[in-house]
């Protein structure tokens, strides 16, 4: 059974500082998707990444895959008070024929000024 | 604008009742999802399904029940038998029917919060 792993799960950061988020997981796969939250709200999609050494950008946000230590990072650059929300990880589980979708716990990320 | 709908929004149930939350996309996709969240936890999936009259349990499908009738409606029913049915329920769904093969973005809708009284 995949596992999903993310840390950290909550980050408090200033504004204009860098940080990454780490999500690791247990078993082989090799798609990945981050998804952001607001609260209250429904998930948002940002970043699917489908082969070893992906990297994908968009705006502050950066996000890569290591397939081979099943890992993916999710770099944010000169945080702005508007990223504060909370970033899901989710691994694809190939255990079915159908493949299924392993979300980790969620990093609730707060940038403060 | 095309989208996923669920309602209600917040729905309160008193214990030994059935209810039933809905979900309607005009997305045009094929697979559709219900996944519960907790605080603090990440997503698990109760039920899904990849075409119409025919659907699939996920991981924590025991005391739900699902319908699909029609390609746009995916309704969720949380009966009397879940034991600890208060959370944040996200209908989802997905132009493909499958996560091996190829991208497959979910799209949610905007969720509906059920307590229990």
């Amino acid at each position: 059974e995949l596992k999903v792993e993310q840390n950290p799960l909550f980050l408090s950061m200033q504004e204009g500082k860098n940080y990454t988020i780490y999500c690791n997981y247990s078993t082989t796969s090799d798609r990945l998707y981050w998804y952001r939250q607001d609260p209250g709200k429904s998930l948002e999609s940002l970043f699917v990444l489908l082969s070893n050494g992906a990297v994908k950008q968009e705006g502050r946000l950066m996000a890569s895959l290591d397939t081979k230590a099943r890992l993916s990072t999710l770099h944010i650059t000169a945080a702005v008070h508007d990223l504060s929300a909370t970033y899901f990880c989710a691994v694809v589980d190939y255990g079915g024929s159908q493949g299924n979708l392993i979300f980790g716990k969620g990093t609730k990320l707060s940038v403060k000024p | 604008d095309g989208g996923i709908t669920q309602s209600p929004k917040y729905l309160f149930r008193k214990e030994g009742q059935n209810v039933t939350l809905s979900c309607e996309q005009n997305l045009n996709h094929d697979a559709m999802y219900w996944y519960r969240q907790d605080p603090g936890q990440g997503l698990r999936l109760i039920y899904y399904s990849q075409i119409v009259n025919d659907f699939q349990k996920g991981d924590i499908a025991e005391g739900y029940s699902v319908s699909r009738e029609k390609k746009e409606s995916f309704p969720l029913t949380v009966t009397s038998a879940q034991k600890n049915p208060t959370a944040f329920y996200l209908c989802a769904s997905s132009i493909g029917d499958t996560f091996a093969s190829g991208a497959n973005v979910l799209t949610f809708g905007a969720g509906s919060r059920l307590t229990v009284l």
